[in-house]
């Protein structure tokens, strides 16, 4: 079965820092990978999402992952955050064989301090 | 476009009862998902609906129970509830056709048992 780790439960940066957050997963097959941001009091949102090709996908808000193969990771950046920036991101995978569910990380509450 | 609308948003059960929740999809949209998100958990899988039968399911018991009615509309039925079932449970929507797993969430329900 497939799953995902998030390592950074909570994280607490400054505006304008550089943020990584790290995504995991195990799965032999191809997959779909996405990132989901959850702002408070919000429902589920989709931030970028990556399919095939350019390793490296842009979202929004100026948000990008890069998805390294070889080492089932889909890291979630952004060079410089700000206070709106603050909620909760999960990290999510679809193996595409047998149409499987979406399996999410358990989330990484994400402060921006202004 | 409306998006996905769950009902109710807040409830409050005692042990043993039992509870029904109710979705409306994303217009064009063919497939409901249920998951259960517990406080300071990601989303967990329950199970999928499509064409008014349950096409995938995740580890719960049967006490979690679904329907998809013609309109594509969805409930969650849970009997005898227990306390480990207070949590925000989240409806999601998405296409049968072109599938990528990518999916559209509604705000939730939040469901709390005493």
């Amino acid at each position: 079965a497939q799953s995902v780790s998030q390592h950074n439960h909570h994280v607490i940066l400054s505006e304008a820092a550089s943020l990584e957050l790290g995504c995991n997963y195990s799965y032999g097959g191809t997959v779909n990978l996405f990132w989901y941001v959850q702002y408070p009091g919000q429902h589920l949102q989709l931030l970028l999402k990556y399919f095939s090709g350019d390793p490296l996908v842009k979202g929004i808000k100026g948000f990008e992952a890069e998805f390294i193969k070889s080492k089932f990771s889909f890291n979630l950046r952004k060079p410089s955050v700000q206070w709106s920036d603050t909620a909760e991101y999960f990290c999510a995978v679809n193996a595409l064989t047998g149409r499987r569910a979406l399996t999410f990380g358990s989330g990484t509450r994400l402060q921006v301090q202004p | 476009d409306a998006g996905v609308t769950q009902s109710p948003t807040h409830l409050i059960k005692t042990r043993g009862q039992q509870v029904t929740l109710r979705c409306s999809p994303k217009s064009g949209h063919d497939t409901v998902s249920w998951y259960q998100q517990a406080l300071g958990q990601g989303p967990q899988f329950i199970f999928q609906y499509y064409e008014e039968e349950e096409r995938q399911r995740g580890n719960f018991p049967d006490r979690f129970s679904g329907h998809q009615f013609p309109n594509y509309s969805s409930e969650l039925n849970v009997n005898a509830l227990l306390l480990g079932d207070s949590a925000l449970y989240l409806c999601a929507s998405s296409r049968l056709a072109g599938d990528t797993g990518e999916l559209f969430f509604g705000e939730g329900s939040r469901l709390t048992v005493l």
